[in-house]
């Protein structure tokens, strides 16, 4: 979508090691967002952030840390990756909470 | 969580009306529904949103009953680029960390076709 970018766009990655994800936004939104989508689960929400240095975690937390030093950067990370991490990850990007998401291409993520 | 109930798959003729149903029978009286929509392999695309009134947009109408326990939406003249999955999701505010944020759960979602 115009504004939000996600890289990479496909990655393979082996077991136990460090994986960063990036989303950048043009849009100067306020609120951004990663969700994981698998089958079976819909999507879920890993972490959020609600301004720079500001973040929080989602329902699927864990294994996951993110970064916002910047507006338009949010930084999705994979300490040691393992195959359950196997997903699509989406970003999204939001001016206030209540408005609705615009959310990226995705990045598809595969553990082997 | 108030969970929502869409039928898994409905079909349509390209150039009428698809009209898309949901029950979220435990809503809450300050819940929104939303709904959005997944064309293959891409990001879920915002529809609209409502809380009591019905809404209308350039992409689609949102129906919502009086008790709120039910909601539609109408893409007023289908075409063959609608056919996707269409999600319909009551957003929930959670606080976390002395903030709040919108939590969106996307369920199953109801898969519409639209034909020739």
């Amino acid at each position: 979508d115009a504004g939000i970018t996600q890289s990479p766009r496909h990655k393979v990655t082996e077991t136990g090691t460090p994986v960063t994800l990036r989303c950048h936004q043009t849009e100067n939104h306020r609120y951004m967002y990663w969700y994981r989508q698998d089958p079976g689960h819909g999507l879920r929400l890993i972490h959020y952030s609600y301004g720079v240095k500001d973040t929080d975690k989602g329902e699927v937390s864990d294994g996951y840390s993110v970064s916002r030093s910047k507006t338009e950067d949010f930084l999705l990370t994979l300490e040691s990756a393992t195959s359950s991490q196997t997903s699509v990850y989406f970003c999204a990007i939001s001016v206030r909470q209540a408005d609705g998401y615009t959310f990226g291409s995705g990045t598809r993520l595969t553990v082997v | 969580d108030a969970k929502t109930t869409q039928p898994p798959s409905m079909d349509c003729a390209e150039g009428r009306a698809a009209n898309l149903p949901c029950n979220h029978s435990t809503i809450s009286g300050n819940e929104y529904v939303y709904w959005y929509r997944q064309i293959h392999s891409q990001g879920p695309q915002y529809i609209i949103h409502g809380l009591k009134n019905n809404e209308t947009n350039e992409m689609a109408s949102l129906i919502i009953t009086e008790d709120r326990k039910s909601s539609t939406l109408i893409l007023p003249h289908a075409t063959l680029r609608d056919t996707a999955v269409y999600y319909c999701i009551v957003r929930v505010d959670r606080n976390a960390g002395g903030t709040s944020y919108g939590k969106l759960t996307f369920g199953q979602g109801t898969i519409l076709t639209v034909h020739p």
